[in-house]
């Protein structure tokens, strides 16, 4: 089946300790997106691919950086993570860019700072 | 803020009930969509209605869109303790290329 998956499920990292997370589709969708979401609160956009054309939020913090090697796979790297930066984060993708459509979104990553 | 507010926050109701969920928001929209999201996982697409229709349904979801308010209602009837999950709208701003989530109704249907 098509889908979108996410690497790891968990993951716990450092005070300060890199991290990655990755998220990969069979869907063959040209935009990609990141989104944070806290507990009981909307998911937050961070960042989205349209194709290789990366458009990054007004209000995402330096310490978040993506890439974005061939259609298929897309990374979140966080160089610096915080205790804020605790969160679940969600990896989405859809067909078209101009104008929103439907998005598919993977199952997530559950980030731990410790 | 372009975020949609989504009312009530929580909504507990006994099974075979209908839920009825409501998202207001503040600017023009192209389409509106409606996401669930169970516990611990990501989000599932609902339904999406664009800004020329008023009512749309999928099964036992019916939304309502109404632009001059800039309000929309989902509601779920016959309500199932699998429908349990938090429900969140999501606008898609003319001119912009990205979707706004409301902050989510959480939903608990009591078997």
């Amino acid at each position: 089946d098509a889908m979108v998956i996410q690497n790891p499920r968990y993951q716990v990292t450092q005070f300060g300790k890199p991290v990655t997370l990755s998220c990969s589709q069979t869907l063959n969708h040209n935009v990609m997106y990141w989104y944070q979401q806290k507990s009981s609160q909307a998911p937050k956009l961070l960042f989205h691919y349209y194709d290789k054309d990366f458009n990054n939020e007004a209000d995402t913090p330096d310490n978040f950086q993506s890439r974005r090697p061939n259609t298929s796979f897309c990374f979140l790297d966080i160089r610096s993570p915080g205790l804020g930066d605790a969160a679940m984060y969600l990896c989405a993708t859809s067909s078209k860019g101009q104008g929103a459509y439907e998005q598919y979104f993977g199952p997530g990553t559950r980030l731990t700072v410790t | 803020s372009q975020q949609g507010e989504e009312d009530p926050q929580a909504l507990s109701i006994q099974e075979g009930e209908n839920a009825t969920m409501n998202c207001s928001y503040k600017t023009s929209i192209n389409n509106l969509q409606w996401y669930r999201q169970n516990s611990g996982r990501g989000l599932v697409h609902l339904i999406l209605i664009r800004s020329n229709e008023r009512e749309k349904h999928s099964g036992r979801l019916r939304v309502t869109l109404d632009t001059s308010k800039k309000s929309s209602s989902l509601l779920i009837t016959a309500s199932r303790a699998a429908d349990t999950a938090s429900y969140f709208c999501a606008t898609d701003f003319t001119g912009a290329n990205n979707l706004f989530f409301g902050t989510g109704t959480r939903l608990t249907v009591i078997p």
